[in-house]
């Protein structure tokens, strides 16, 4: 089993750029979780997903959206890059609710 | 979810126990208390959980006080490899759909001495 693998590792873009970061596990979790880390800072939740088709805020969504069309995948959405999403992005799921948390590698993106 | 106290840094000779302490006095009774580390830049890796009974796994230990106000991680024979940031959390059982935002604090960064 690859676990959560995240795509990509690294990326810069241009303030008001758009990408996708993108997340797949293979371990038929139905909880899904998008976290940012600031520099020494803890992990905030951006959004996380209860199964396909349900997706929810977390404490820091604006400037971001996700989709949940499978299981498997969990990506998130940057519209309009700004300088203040400069961060590490990981991505998690669990198999059960409040379970286990399963983080990928992160996702370093740079805006400038 | 319960708010959690942890100090901010740590030091541990290598092979020695290391006792990571963590303050969680506004716990409610059916939270657990949860630990994971991130090890440098790497994903946070699950260490541990439990509710009110001590619990022990491959990796550690975790003593959590008769009142459940503070819980102790214990790594028996700390490595150079268990240089991490450590995260004690307090979160419910279940996971309630609109109500929890589950948050990592800053955690305890963990430095093992050779």
């Amino acid at each position: 089993n690859a676990g959560v693998t995240q795509t990509p590792k690294f990326r810069i873009l241009k303030i008001g750029q758009s990408m996708t970061l993108q997340c797949t596990q293979d371990m038929n979790h139905n909880y899904m979780y998008w976290y940012r880390q600031d520099p020494g800072m803890g992990l905030k939740l951006i959004y996380y997903s209860v199964g396909a088709g349900i997706t929810d805020k977390g404490e820091v969504p604006n400037g971001y959206n996700v989709s949940r069309s499978t299981t498997e995948d969990f990506p998130l959405r940057l519209e309009l890059a700004a300088p203040s999403q400069t961060s590490v992005y990981f991505c998690a799921s669990s198999r059960l609710a409040g379970g286990e948390l399963f983080f990928g590698e992160g996702s370093r993106l740079t805006v400038l | 979810d319960a708010k959690t106290t942890q100090p901010p840094s740590m030091d541990c000779a290598e092979g020695r126990a290391a006792n990571l302490p963590c303050n969680h006095s506004t716990i409610s009774g059916n939270e657990y208390v949860y630990w994971y580390r991130q090890i440098h830049s790497q994903g946070p890796q699950y260490i541990i959980h439990g509710l009110k009974n001590n619990e022990t796994n491959e990796m550690a230990s975790l003593i959590i006080t008769e009142d459940r106000k503070s819980s102790t991680l214990i790594l028996p024979h700390a490595t150079l490899r268990d240089t991490a940031v450590y995260y004690c959390i307090v979160r419910l059982p279940l996971f309630n759909f609109g109500n929890e935002k589950l948050t990592f604090g800053t955690g305890t960064r963990l430095t093992i001495i050779p």
